[in-house]
């Protein structure tokens, strides 16, 4: 099982938007709506943030949002802040019944 | 709301067995899936498997060989063992819950542990 590829960094000044994309295959992303996504900031334990897709947790700021078309999977977080700065990473569970995750994209907020 | 804590040794010899417990609190350990992750350090996240409060489980194909996960309902806590250790089993091990949608939340802290002689 290889990795889902995500881009290794990415980044953008305050106030603009960003989309981090995710791409697997019809084993995986395409396959299932069962794709998450997970922040992690530097020294902390991963946090998720987006379900299902494009479902948001309780708690979690309607900026960042989830889709997905055919075999890829995107984040776009919206007006972006300086606390958005982290790791980010996508996983989708799979015809095997496990799980991938993304290597991870590294946001920077100029 | 649940909470999970990773215990276990920091420094483990190779070829030696890596053993670490994830206790559940807050909330009880039945009618869920239970996961572990690893990050090597200053790397990305690695799914390592998973178990069902039944006991069923199943494994990354890659670490399949040495991995053995099991859960202890009456303690509310679940177990990973990873056998013949190398370096390249230094990693951040994380537990976490696994949701009905299959997303992982919440996660534990987290445990560095570090394979050297």
């Amino acid at each position: 099982q290889s990795a889902l590829t995500q881009p290794a960094s990415v980044s953008g000044s305050p106030g603009q938007s960003i989309t981090i994309s995710c791409t697997g295959t019809s084993n995986d992303v395409g396959g299932y709506n069962f794709v998450s996504w997970y922040q992690q900031h530097p020294g902390e334990a991963p946090k998720l943030i987006i379900y299902d897709v494009s479902a948001r947790p309780s708690g979690v700021s309607t900026r960042f949002s989830g889709s997905r078309s055919d075999n890829t999977a995107s984040l776009t977080i919206s007006g972006l802040q300086a606390e958005d700065e982290a790791d980010y990473y996508c996983c989708s569970y799979t015809s095997s019944s496990t799980w991938l995750f993304g290597g991870g994209t590294t946001l920077t907020v100029l | 709301q649940v909470q999970l804590q990773e215990s276990g040794p920091r420094l483990v010899k190779p070829p030696e067995t890596l053993s670490l417990t994830c206790s559940v609190s807050g909330g009880s350990i039945n009618n869920y899936r239970w996961t572990w992750i690893r990050q090597p350090p200053g790397k990305g996240l690695e799914w390592i498997g998973y178990i069902y409060f039944t006991g069923s489980t199943n494994y990354n194909p890659s670490l399949q060989s040495r991995v053995t996960i099991s859960v202890d309902t009456s303690k509310n806590q679940f177990s990973l063992k990873l056998t013949s250790v190398t370096a390249a089993d230094t990693a951040i091990y994380y537990c976490a819950r696994v949701g009905q949608l299959v997303e992982f939340d919440p996660w534990g802290q987290g445990t560095l542990v570090t394979v050297s002689s």
